[in-house]
């Protein structure tokens, strides 16, 4: 069974630039997440998509953060303009429900560097 | 908001030595996960806990969830180099997101 794929792995960019993340989940699973994981700390949780809808996005900053997950299946995060405080790995993950158990399979994450 | 707090940050310990890692939730939690990552690799997740009480092995890890639902601990027996890596728990509230703490990070000495 293929994973989560993500793409970039690495992205370097200057501050104020825009950089769009992809995310490919594992085929079936209907819960698609992003996370922002700074360094020495834990993922936060971003975004959180049910198919195409949104479930939580209460700590997305949209103002420069936006994500959708057109026809419930590939995602995509964004981020305009890039400030400083935005490097960090950002993890996606899908997740499968199974007698009432929940797995979140994350995928290799992409490194953002912003200069 | 609903807080996830992990302690030790740090453990360094001699192969074979035992380690456990502590999770504490500001607030009740329906479940409790633990996953793990590895240096410079993303989480993997081991084991969901659901029940007051519950306990569940995995070979040499043992995982906890405490009786009210608030705490949980995960303890590896003999330590291998193989453990080395970062632990995370995260908790799963009355808002249903799921919350990290910040891990414990493992370093064991051959």
């Amino acid at each position: 069974e293929a994973g989560v794929a993500q793409s970039p792995r690495y992205k370097i960019i200057e501050k104020r630039q825009s950089v769009a993340f992809w995310c490919n989940p594992i085929s079936g699973h209907a819960t698609l997440y992003w996370y922002q994981q700074i360094l020495g700390q834990g993922p936060k949780l971003l975004i959180q998509f049910q198919n195409n809808g949104v479930v939580d996005d209460s700590q997305l900053p949209k103002d420069r953060f936006s994500a959708e997950r057109l026809k419930g299946v590939d995602s995509t995060l964004k981020i305009q303009p890039a400030k400083l405080e935005d490097s960090a790995v950002y993890l996606c993950a899908s997740s499968l429900v199974s007698g009432g158990l929940e797995t979140q399979y994350f995928g290799p994450g992409t490194r953002l560097l912003v200069l | 908001g609903q807080q996830v707090m992990q302690i030790p940050q740090y453990q360094h310990v001699q192969e074979g030595e035992d380690f456990t890692t502590y999770c504490n939730s500001s607030t009740t939690l329906s479940n409790i996960q633990w996953y793990k990552q590895r240096p410079g690799g993303h989480p993997v997740f081991l084991i969901q806990l659901v029940k007051s009480g519950e306990v569940k092995k995995q070979k040499r890890l043992t995982f906890q969830f405490g009786e009210a639902k608030k705490n949980s601990s995960l303890h590896i027996t003999a330590t291998q180099t193989t453990d080395v890596g970062t632990y995370f728990c995260a908790g799963r509230g009355g808002s249903e997101k799921l919350v990290f703490g910040k891990g414990t990070k493992l370093t064991v000495n051959p």
